[in-house]
C-alpha cells in the first residue's frame, strides 16, 4: 500500500520561498501517475496547487503558476514543491496526494499524506 | 475555472437519520463521450487528510459503507448518508475532475443533533 509523507519547515517568512518534499513508500514514482500538491487554509476548503507526472512533465493551477515549481526526484522516490514570494494567505496545511489508479484524464485522489502546516509569518 | 458550490454549509442530523449534501458545478461535468460525471466526494475528519468516498458521482470507493451514496448528473449532485452514525461527523467536500484546474467545493460540516 502506498504511503506519502510531507516534510519541510513549519514557519516561513513573508517574501521567502517555501520548499516541501513528499516521500513516497510502497510504490516507485517512476512507474506512473501524476503526483499532486493540494493545500487547505485553516478552516477552509481544498485548493489543487499542481501536479508532476512520473515523466517529469508538470501542470499547475493558473492562480499560482507564476510562483510554483513542482519537480520529481526518482532516485529518492520523492517529489517536491517550491512556492515563492510567500504571503500570509499562503498559510495552510499542504498535502501531497496520488490519484486513484482508474482516474482517466482528470484525477481524483485516494492516497494522501497526513499534511504539514506551513505558517507564513515574520 | 469550474466553481463548485455546496449546500448547506453545515447541518445537524439525529443519529440514524438521513443527511443530504448538495453540490452544484458552474458548468456540466458530464463527459458525453463516455457518459461519466467527473465528480468525487470526500470525507475529512479533524486533523486528518480527506478520504475518498465516491467517484464518477455514484461509484463507492472500496471499503466505504453502503450508507454513503452519490447521485446526480450534469451540474447537480447529492451525497446522501442514509443512517447517520457518530463516526460520520466530518466535513464533506465535492471535487470536479472534468477540467483543470481541479476544484473543490467549500465543504459541508455534518454534526449530530
Amino acid at each position: 500500500q502506498v504511503q506519502l509523507q510531507e516534510s519541510g519547515p513549519g514557519l516561513v517568512k513573508p517574501s521567502e520561498t517555501l520548499s516541501l518534499s513528499c516521500t513516497v513508500s510502497g510504490y516507485s514514482i517512476s512507474s506512473g501517475y501524476c503526483w499532486a500538491w493540494i493545500r487547505q487554509p485553516p478552516g477552509k476548503g481544498l485548493d489543487w496547487i499542481g501536479s508532476v507526472c512520473h515523466t517529469g512533465s508538470t501542470y499547475y493551477n493558473p492562480s499560482l503558476k507564476s510562483r510554483v515549481t513542482i519537480s520529481v526526484d526518482t532516485s529518492k522516490n520523492q517529489f517536491s514543491l517550491k512556492l515563492s514570494s510567500l504571503i500570509a494567505a499562503d498559510t495552510a496545511v499542504y498535502y501531497c496526494a496520488r490519484p486513484h489508479e482508474i482516474a482517466l484524464a482528470g484525477p481524483f485522489f485516494d492516497s494522501w499524506g497526513q499534511g504539514t502546516l506551513v505558517t507564513v509569518s515574520s | 475555472d469550474i466553481v463548485m458550490t455546496q449546500s448547506p454549509d453545515s447541518l445537524a442530523v439525529s443519529l440514524g437519520e438521513r443527511a443530504t449534501i448538495n453540490c452544484k458545478s458552474s458548468q456540466s461535468v458530464l463527459y458525453s463521450s463516455n457518459n461519466k460525471n467527473y465528480l468525487a466526494w470526500y470525507q475529512q475528519k479533524p486533523g486528518q487528510p480527506p478520504k475518498l468516498l465516491i467517484y464518477w458521482a455514484s461509484t463507492r470507493e472500496s471499503g466505504v459503507p453502503d450508507r454513503f451514496s452519490g447521485s446526480g448528473s450534469g451540474a447537480d449532485f447529492t451525497l446522501t448518508i442514509s443512517r447517520l452514525q457518530a463516526e460520520d461527523v466530518a466535513v464533506y467536500f465535492c471535487q470536479q475532475y472534468y477540467d483543470s484546474p481541479w476544484t473543490f467545493g467549500q465543504g459541508t460540516k455534518v454534526e449530530i443533533k
